[in-house]
């Protein structure tokens, strides 16, 4: 079975600053990456997803993660956070060809401080 | 255009007892599926119907279990809770399966604490 490991339960970093979350799963022949962000108050939210192609894939808030296979990681990073980044972030593996049929982390909290 | 609704939004049972929670999903969505979050364990799958048909189900015990009404609405049921079952239940809703592009919109969920 698949696993997914978010090694920090919680990252805090000052506005403006860089971030990377980072995320490793067990190895399958074939698995699909998702990475969900939870905001306070507000149902989970898909923030970006690898399928196939270019290794790196990016989101329209500034998020990118990259696929790397050798490594089993998919971790995500944002240049430059803002404030209204802060939320509960959630890496997640298919290896079954579905998008329901998922494998999460047990996220981690990013914190945005001012 | 009404999200996904989950009821009641907490809910509080002692051990033995049994919970039944429901979800109404996004206008128009007939698939819904069903997740475990615990700060433990993070989120796992749980089911999912489509068309009132369970079509997969995640490592749980049979005490949890749900059906999908005409109307797509959603039910879980767990029986015989226990101390261990306390947790946030999310429901997710989609048009259809549309395998890994289908987009999902997840509810608030139901937090269940079991005493």
């Amino acid at each position: 079975a698949q696993s997914v490991t978010q090694l920090d339960s919680q990252v805090p970093v000052f506005e403006e600053a860089p971030v990377e979350l980072r995320c490793n799963y067990s190895s399958s022949v074939s698995v699909y990456l998702f990475w969900y962000v939870q905001y306070p108050n507000q149902g989970l939210q898909l923030l970006l997803k690898y399928l196939s192609g270019s290794t790196l894939v990016k989101s329209i808030n500034g998020f990118e993660a990259e696929f790397n296979k050798s490594q089993t990681s998919f971790h995500l990073r944002k240049p430059s956070v803002h404030i209204s980044d802060t939320a509960e972030y959630f890496c997640a593996v298919s290896d079954s060809g579905s998008a329901r049929q998922l494998t999460f982390g047990s996220g981690t909290q990013l914190t945005v401080l001012p | 255009k009404a999200g996904v609704t989950q009821t009641p939004r907490y809910l509080i049972k002692t051990r033995g007892q049994q919970v039944t929670l429901s979800c109404s999903p996004i206008s128009g969505h007939r698939s819904v599926s069903w997740y475990q979050q615990t700060p433990g364990q993070g989120l796992q799958f749980l089911f999912e119907y489509f068309s009132e048909t369970q079509r997969n189900k995640g490592n749980f015990p049979g005490r949890f279990s749900g059906r999908q009404f005409s109307n797509s609405r959603s039910e879980m049921n767990v029986s015989t809770l226990e101390l261990g079952d306390s947790a946030l239940y999310l429901c997710a809703s989609s048009l259809e399966p549309q395998g890994l592009n289908e987009k999902l919109f997840f509810g608030s969920g139901t937090q269940l604490s079991v005493l």
